[in-house]
């Protein structure tokens, strides 16, 4: 099975700053989601990265996927207080979309 | 076009006791998978119904059984109930296509059930 680490644990900041996330595994992703979860819902989807060195654009968020598929990060520009949520990174292996899910980074942002 | 739905919201039981949970899937989608998030964790795959059968399970143990109806809603049953078995549940559903190999679909989650086992 493989593991995610993502770090860091919790981030508090305010608003308007920038902040970047990460996820981490010692093996290949063969693709990799990033999902946020709000308190009270079931994680939302908010990207794909299939392709190492990709770099995918979400208004103010930045994903993007190592050279190697063993990393990835999330950026986000001028955050919001709508951003506070849990960031999960999650992947799959071989042929099947089983995902496996870091513990998450905890986001808070303050007005 | 109806989201994943999940009952009840909340739920309190008492160790060794045994609880069903429901998920109705998303228009259109025919997998379900379901989940267990502990407080503070990522959410760990318990098992995935793909036509109305088993496929695929994570690490979890035969007191987690599952059902999928022909409209493709989906069942968890959990018995003698734990301490630890207090999670928010998830269920997910996706729009697979392929009768062999698991494809790539986005998967569509519920609210979840909060169940909290004292």
């Amino acid at each position: 099975t493989q593991l995610l680490e993502q770090s860091p644990q919790f981030l508090s900041i305010q608003e308007g700053e920038n902040l970047t996330v990460y996820c981490n595994s010692s093996s290949v992703f063969s693709s990799l989601q990033w999902y946020r979860q709000e308190p009270g819902e079931g994680p939302v989807l908010l990207v794909t990265v299939v392709t190492g060195g990709e770099v995918k654009k979400l208004k103010r968020l930045t994903f993007q996927f190592g050279d190697a598929r063993k990393d990835s990060s999330l950026h986000i520009t001028a955050a919001q207080t709508g951003d506070t949520g849990l960031y999960l990174c999650a992947s799959s292996s071989g042929g099947s979309y089983i995902p496996t899910f870091g513990r998450g980074t905890s986001l808070i942002v303050h007005p | 076009e109806t989201g994943v739905t999940q009952s009840p919201t909340h739920l309190i039981k008492t160790r060794g006791q045994q609880v069903t949970l429901r998920c109705s899937s998303q228009s259109g989608h025919n997998t379900v998978s379901w989940y267990q998030q502990a407080l503070g964790q990522g959410p760990q795959f318990i098992f995935q119904y793909y036509r109305e059968e088993e496929n695929g399970r994570g690490n979890f143990p035969p007191r987690f059984s599952g059902l999928q109806f022909p409209n493709y809603s989906s069942e968890l049953n959990v018995n003698a109930l734990e301490l630890d078995d207090s999670a928010l549940y998830l269920c997910a559903s996706s729009p697979r296509t392929s009768g062999g190999a698991a494809r790539r679909e986005t998967q569509y989650f519920g609210p979840g059930t909060r169940l909290l086992v004292l």
